[in-house]
């Protein structure tokens, strides 16, 4: 069946810069999102379509995509960006979404 | 602005059922795509379901087809997530999120969450 497949724990250096990577099958076919979620909160997108950014989400958040790896590159990792990041796309039927396992990113 | 906000959560035993509400404000909701999310304490995010505008189509993941209906009252601006013969495994914190396609149309992103109800499944 299909899945997305992330590090569970990642971590950087304040000021540095980590990516953050989700594998799958799908993504060769299908695009890919990513959001951020902070305790207690809802997630919030920050990347959508490979590689585009929202209005409001700092320039530091970027994505890339190629095969069946996508990624969120946090350049100049900040502390309050410490929280879980989610990759999503669609299973192989295009009907079906999917989550990626999530990657809890700590800043040291 | 825009504004998701479910309810009807809480704690139910083992084969009952129970029906989440998500009423929605702020925007059309008739033209957009709502789904279903659920995400274990402490876990990650698990999609569940899926209604397109008009309702035609519908779509479940397979942990709970069979067991869940969605349905939506776009006259009400409100979704509903029916769950039936729930399990322990159901136990989470239930979101609806509005899907909204790329730029490009080739595919979609949630730009919306809700706050989330949690649904406790035990004996």
């Amino acid at each position: 069946s299909s899945e997305l497949t992330q590090d569970p724990v990642v971590s950087v250096a304040l000021g540095q810069t980590v990516r953050i990577t989700c594998q799958g099958d799908t993504l060769r076919t299908f695009s890919v999102n990513w959001y951020q979620q902070k305790p207690g909160q809802a997630p919030i997108f920050v990347i959508y379509d490979k590689n585009k950014r929202p209005s409001g989400i700092p320039d530091r958040f970027s994505g890339s995509s190629s095969r069946n790896t996508a990624s969120l590159t946090i350049t100049g990792a900040q502390a309050e960006d410490e929280a879980d990041y989610y990759c999503h796309s669609r299973d192989s039927s295009g009907a079906k979404h999917l989550f990626g396992g999530g990657t809890k990113l700590t800043v040291l | 602005q825009v504004q998701l906000v479910e309810s009807g959560g809480g704690v139910v035993q083992p084969g009952r059922s129970l029906r989440l509400s998500c009423a929605a404000s702020g925007f059309t909701f008739r033209s957009f795509v709502i789904h279903w999310v659920r995400q274990t304490p402490g876990k990650g995010l698990e999609w569940v379901t899926v209604m397109s505008s008009d309702g035609r189509y519908i779509h479940y993941a397979d942990s709970v087809k069979g067991r869940f209906t969605i349905s939506r009252d776009n006259s009400k601006s409100t979704l509903y997530l029916q769950m039936n013969s729930l399990r322990a495994e159901d136990t989470a914190v239930y979101y609806c999120v509005r899907e909204v396609n790329y730029d490009s149309g080739s595919g979609s992103y949630y730009d919306y969450w809700g706050q989330g109800t949690l649904v406790t499944v035990t004996s």
